[in-house]
């Protein structure tokens, strides 16, 4: 198992631009999740998605899309990058709702830079 | 608004010693705790968590305790390992509806374990 994999690892974007953040999972988990960490900040959630077809919007999801059409794949859009976007992107997956002794498996992170 | 909230942003501790990170939430609807460590240039990988109605929740050198009434939770470490070192987050997790749950993270504790 790969576990989650997150693409591409560094970016860096005009303002203005846009682009998408893959995620994919292989274990079969139904929910998905992105987070955000701003320097010196904790996880705020994005997106997150109960199975294929369902998203529902978490903390901070203004400027940002996302859809899910299989159970592996969850994808982040930004559609008009700002310099606010500038942040470290954590998409996790888990089988069962968050929390209990089911957690929440991490990607390794994208690294977003507006300029 | 801060409901998770970790107040040490870093912790020095000599190796085979103690290390104890502390965590205080203001939502009295969080029904798990959890602990996640992380290292650079890595996602978050889950360490241990702890139900709302337990009060500790032991996992080898790793213990988390629980005070409810005082709405504050530790991670205590023993023996201290120089692997050790890494941020830990402490995350909170509450029902959001339909069926899903969400996890509100702190800021993170930068532990450094001295050799």
């Amino acid at each position: 198992n790969a576990g989650v994999t997150q693409t591409p690892k560094f970016r860096i974007l005009k303002i203005g631009q846009s682009m998408t953040l893959q995620c994919t999972q292989d274990m079969n988990h139904n929910y998905m999740y992105w987070y955000r960490q701003d320097p010196g900040m904790g996880l705020k959630l994005i997106y997150y998605s109960v199975g294929a077809g369902i998203t529902d919007k978490g903390e901070v999801p203004n400027g940002y899309n996302v859809s899910r059409s299989t159970t592996e794949d969850f994808p982040l859009r930004l559609e008009l990058a700002a310099p606010s976007q500038t942040s470290v992107y954590f998409c996790a997956s888990s089988y069962m709702p968050s929390g209990t002794t089911d957690t929440q498996y991490f990607g390794p992170g994208t690294r977003l830079t507006v300029l | 608004d801060q409901q998770v909230k970790q107040n040490s942003p870093s912790l020095s501790v000599q190796e085979g010693r103690i290390s104890i990170l502390n965590c205080d939430y203001t939502n009295s609807m969080f029904d798990y705790f959890l602990w996640y460590k992380k290292y650079p240039a890595e996602g978050p990988t889950f360490l241990i968590s702890i139900s709302s109605i337990k009060d500790k929740n032991e996992d080898g050198r790793f213990t988390v305790f629980l005070n409810k009434s005082a709405k504050h939770l530790s991670l205590h470490i023993v023996p201290s390992q120089p692997g050790d070192s890494a941020v830990y987050f402490c995350a909170a997790r509450d029902y959001s509806g339909a069926g899903s749950y969400q996890l509100t993270f702190g800021k993170g504790t930068k532990l450094s374990v001295i050799p």
